[in-house]
């Protein structure tokens, strides 16, 4: 079975610029959440969906925003970048909202970086 | 303010021997408590768990520990073998209004030493 996917994989982006990054979770898997996780720290939750809906956002700008589509993949973005948004950007899927045996599968992540 | 603290950057510990991770927290309303093993260039990978009304959680070489009265939790590999050798995070779940986060340290690098 094939894992949470992302993509891309890196990108580099310009100060200013709007960017996509895009999660496809396990199939039969109804949640995804998206994490930012800086260099040297632990990841930081953004968003959390399912079923389609918003249903938890963390503590982060209007400009990080994000969708669920009927297929369940997910599109996390960000408008006006800032050099501080460089960060690994990890989707993670689960086939509940929240499953007690394993949380929650984790993709290998987007890696994006902002000059 | 780091809700979920693990206090050690980088441990060290002999293959064969015990490894133990430890993780601090502050919020009381932390209702599962995970751990999530990371290599470079992978995502997190879900390695063991623990409810907050249970105090220990046991699954092969890893077993999990929880002091709700301190607010602590280790994570101890018996044997460590060199495969283990990873960032492990902790990180602790909070719900309401239908939603579930997980709030992480910034993780502890384990070396295990052939």
């Amino acid at each position: 079975d094939a894992g949470v996917t992302q993509s891309p994989t890196h990108l580099i982006k310009t100060r200013g610029q709007q960017v996509t990054l895009r999660c496809s979770p396990i199939s039969g898997h109804k949640s995804v959440s998206w994490y930012q996780q800086v260099l040297g720290q632990g990841p930081q939750f953004i968003f959390q969906y399912y079923e389609k809906e918003e249903r938890g956002r963390g503590n982060f700008p209007d400009r990080f925003s994000a969708r669920q589509f009927p297929n369940y993949s997910s599109e996390l973005n960000v408008n006006a970048l800032l050099l501080g948004d460089s960060a690994l950007y990890l989707c993670a899927s689960s086939s509940e909202i929240f499953r007690d045996d394993y949380g929650y599968t984790f993709g290998s992540g987007t890696r994006l970086t902002v000059v | 303010d780091q809700q979920v603290k693990q206090n050690s950057p980088s441990l060290s510990v002999q293959e064969g021997r015990i490894s133990i991770l430890n993780c601090d927290y502050t919020n009381s309303m932390f209702d599962y408590f995970l751990w999530y093993k990371k290599y470079p260039a992978e995502g997190p990978t879900f390695l063991i768990s623990i409810s907050s009304i249970k105090d220990k959680n046991e699954d092969g070489r890893f077993t999990v520990f929880l002091n709700k009265s301190a607010k602590h939790l280790s994570l101890h590999i018996v044997p460590s073998q060199p495969g283990d050798s990873a960032v492990y995070f902790c990180a602790a779940r909070t719900s309401g209004a239908g939603s579930y986060q997980l709030t992480f340290g910034k993780g502890t690098k384990l070396s295990v030493i052939p």
